[in-house]
């Protein structure tokens, strides 16, 4: 257990529909990670925010946004889906803001299946 | 920004060690290297980090050489339980605008048989 946690752990939903997924990372860290997982394009990284400011943005796609929030929880917003957003959505912590040489802890995931 | 290369699979059986290389030809000054390992449904987990040389932990060494153009994760004498997915990151310890992407890369499936 990382002790980061992402809920809910499943979504299954239809293409147009908006959907919020949440993280919240380990207790003292204060960096938040988003990352795409599908099966043909591998780990992708989205975005990235320390103490609730935006620290470096990815390939994430202006369908998605994101926000850190005062007590650093995380969520994810997805809208207008599409069948190739399906995919593993994990969210990583770390302490500092310098994924250089700050260890990512990842949380379990949520599994969004579009249909 | 880095773009790293890694074997897409590899085999090999419990005892030995394994050697996994990540090629990173445009590594930036001022990029560390981390790897990563994750199991079919779980969120990757820290293996090692590095910046040059060797460094060693209780799971894993990562050697990396003077032109730091490629870093080799070696797993000793590895388990059933090793069988997973690696990866390596290379990212700056820097902000900045070069801090855009963090560059995973493809990953390396390592499989260990009996």
């Amino acid at each position: 257990d990382s002790g980061v946690t992402q809920t809910p752990k499943h979504l299954i939903t239809a293409t147009g529909q908006r959907v919020t997924l949440r993280c919240s990372p380990r207790s003292g860290d204060l960096s938040v990670y988003w990352y795409q997982q599908s099966l043909d394009q591998g780990l992708q990284f989205l975005i990235q925010y320390y103490n609730g400011e935006e620290r470096a943005k990815g390939n994430i796609l202006e369908r998605f946004s994101a926000q850190q929030f005062p007590d650093l929880h995380s969520e994810l917003n997805l809208s207008s889906l599409e069948l190739g957003d399906s995919a593993l959505y994990f969210c990583a912590s770390s302490v500092g803001g310098l994924a250089g040489t700050d260890t990512q802890y990842f949380g379990p995931g949520t599994r969004l299946t579009v249909l | 920004l880095a773009k790293t290369t890694q074997p897409i699979s590899m085999d090999s059986y419990e005892g030995q060690e394994v050697n996994i290389t990540c090629s990173h030809n445009n590594i930036a000054t001022n990029d560390y290297i981390t790897w990563y390992q994750q199991f079919p449904s779980q969120g990757p987990r820290f293996i090692i980090q590095g910046y040059k040389t060797k460094v060693t932990n209780e799971v894993a060494s990562l050697f990396i050489p003077a032109d730091r153009k490629s870093s080799t994760l070696s797993l000793p004498r590895v388990s059933l339980s090793d069988t997973a997915v690696y990866y390596c990151l290379v990212a700056p310890n820097a902000g900045g605008t070069s801090y855009g992407k963090l560059t995973f890369g493809q990953g390396t499936i390592l499989t260990v048989h009996p």
